[in-house]
């Protein structure tokens, strides 16, 4: 049963538009909620978090959306890059920790076209 | 800071052999945890080790272990080895102590089995 789900597996925008990543789940336990982006050949690397606390939390050209009672979040890059090309992983966690470590997603992967 | 480190980066190996997979954790942190990824299933928690301890575990068989040494320096082993055991092994650190929420992954390694 996959508790985190990235129903896209991939996704292709403009360079210069916004990006938009989904991420839904089922476990009502998670209170930490994270994105990392993945390049080939390299471990995915910490993009941006969020407590289920808040509903938003910004960095930059990142901000991560949540919606609690939908269990529903999402990651947008405004304006989307070329570099931003990767594999974006929606990752949870439940308070502690948790027996499970991180949850991951399966990913979706980002095609930034010029 | 140097960053997370995994050694060997590939390996191959035959079924039925085992095989320890070795990761040196960013200087400070206590928390060393490993994954696997594989096309189908995404990145999959495996354990965590913290002050040489494990501290959390994912499911998975028996045939997989791991330890911690006092140095934070950890090594997971996956004995009998399967061909569904073909994946990429990814061991994340962050500094312990408490939740760990966001951790900082190596490039991993890419295990295939025969």
């Amino acid at each position: 049963d996959q508790q985190v789900k990235q129903n896209s597996p991939s996704l292709s925008v403009q360079e210069g538009r916004i990006s938009i990543l989904n991420c839904d789940y089922t476990n009502s336990m998670f209170d930490y909620f994270l994105w990392y982006k993945k390049y080939p050949a390299e471990g995915p690397t910490f993009l941006i978090s969020i407590s289920s606390i808040k509903d938003k939390n910004e960095d930059g050209r990142f901000t991560v959306f949540l919606n609690k009672s939908a269990k529903h979040l999402s990651l947008h890059i405004v304006p989307s890059q070329p570099g931003d090309s990767a594999v974006y992983f929606c990752a949870a966690s439940a308070e502690g920790g948790g027996a499970d470590g991180l949850t991951f997603g399966k990913g979706t992967h980002l095609i930034i076209q010029p | 800071k140097a960053g997370v480190t995994q050694t060997p980066r590939y390996l191959i190996k035959t079924r039925g052999q085992q095989v320890t997979l070795s990761c040196s954790p960013i200087s400070g942190h206590r928390s060393v945890s490993w994954y696997q990824q594989t096309p189908g299933q995404g990145l999959q928690f495996l354990f965590e080790y913290f002050s040489e301890t494990q501290r959390n575990k994912g499911n998975f068989p028996g045939r997989f272990s791991g330890r911690q040494f006092s140095n934070s320096r950890s090594e997971m082993n996956v004995s009998t080895l399967e061909l569904g055991d073909s994946a990429l092994y990814l061991c994340a650190s962050s500094p312990g102590g408490g939740p760990s929420y966001e951790q900082y992954f190596g490039p991993g390694t890419r295990l295939t089995v025969t």
